[in-house]
């Protein structure tokens, strides 16, 4: 059965600095991954996801994922993180002829100014 | 997401009362989802529907029922609430992957916010 990880129940980090939110998996075959963001009093908003191909994936509000297959994880990265940042995280992953999305625990992301 | 709406977004209901969540969507989506979300536990799937005659199990069932009224509507009910429903619940919906491909990207509700006493 697949599972996802997310090790940090929560990561700080000064407005300005890079942030990375981690997150593992496992699933039998090729992975799909997702990661949706959820704001305080709001449903999840899809941010991005790989699929196939370039191991490194661009998506909404300057937010990419690297996927590493041998490590297997897709932690999503931000070059400068904004205090806007600040939500709650889910990673996700769907084998690859599965129908059912497995989401992480969530990671809270807290960007100070 | 506008596109997909809940109702209520708000109930207190007390032990034993049968209560009936409601989704709609307006994204011409197939495929529809409840989840509840609990805090340390992320999203867990409920029930899920592929078209409107197709109902399945997620992995946290048991209490629950759902009804697919149309292509739209994905209801879900608690037939006697019990506290250890207390959650937040969300709605998704999702296209039909193009051939050759299985991947979908999910959207959700706003969420409903469940009390039961």
């Amino acid at each position: 059965a697949q599972s996802v990880a997310q090790p940090e129940d929560q990561v700080n980090v000064a407005e300005g600095n890079p942030l990375t939110v981690k997150c593992t998996y496992s699933v039998s075959g090729n992975p799909y991954l997702f990661w949706y963001v959820q704001y305080p009093n709001r449903g999840l908003q899809f941010l991005l996801k790989y699929i196939t191909g370039d191991n490194l994936v661009k998506g909404s509000y300057g937010f990419e994922a690297e996927f590493n297959k041998s490590q297997t994880s897709f932690h999503l990265k931000k070059p400068s993180a904004l205090v806007s940042d600040s939500a709650l995280y889910f990673c996700a992953v769907r084998p690859e002829y599965g129908n059912k999305l497995v989401f992480g625990a969530g990671t809270i992301l807290r960007v100070k100014s | 997401d506008a596109d997909v709406t809940q109702t209520p977004r708000n109930r207190i209901t007390k032990t034993g009362k049968r209560i009936m969540l409601e989704c709609s969507q307006t994204k011409g989506h197939d495929r529809m989802y409840w989840y509840r979300q609990d805090p340390g536990l992320g999203l867990r799937l409920i029930y899920y529907s592929f078209d409107v005659k197709d109902i399945n199990k997620g992995e946290i069932s048991d209490g629950y029922s759902v009804s697919r009224q149309a292509q739209a509507k994905f209801s879900l009910s608690l037939e006697s609430a019990i506290p250890n429903q207390t959650a937040l619940y969300f709605c998704a919906t999702s296209g039909i992957p193009a051939p050759g491909t299985a991947q979908e990207t999910q959207y959700f509700g706003p969420g409903t916010r469940l009390l039961v006493l």
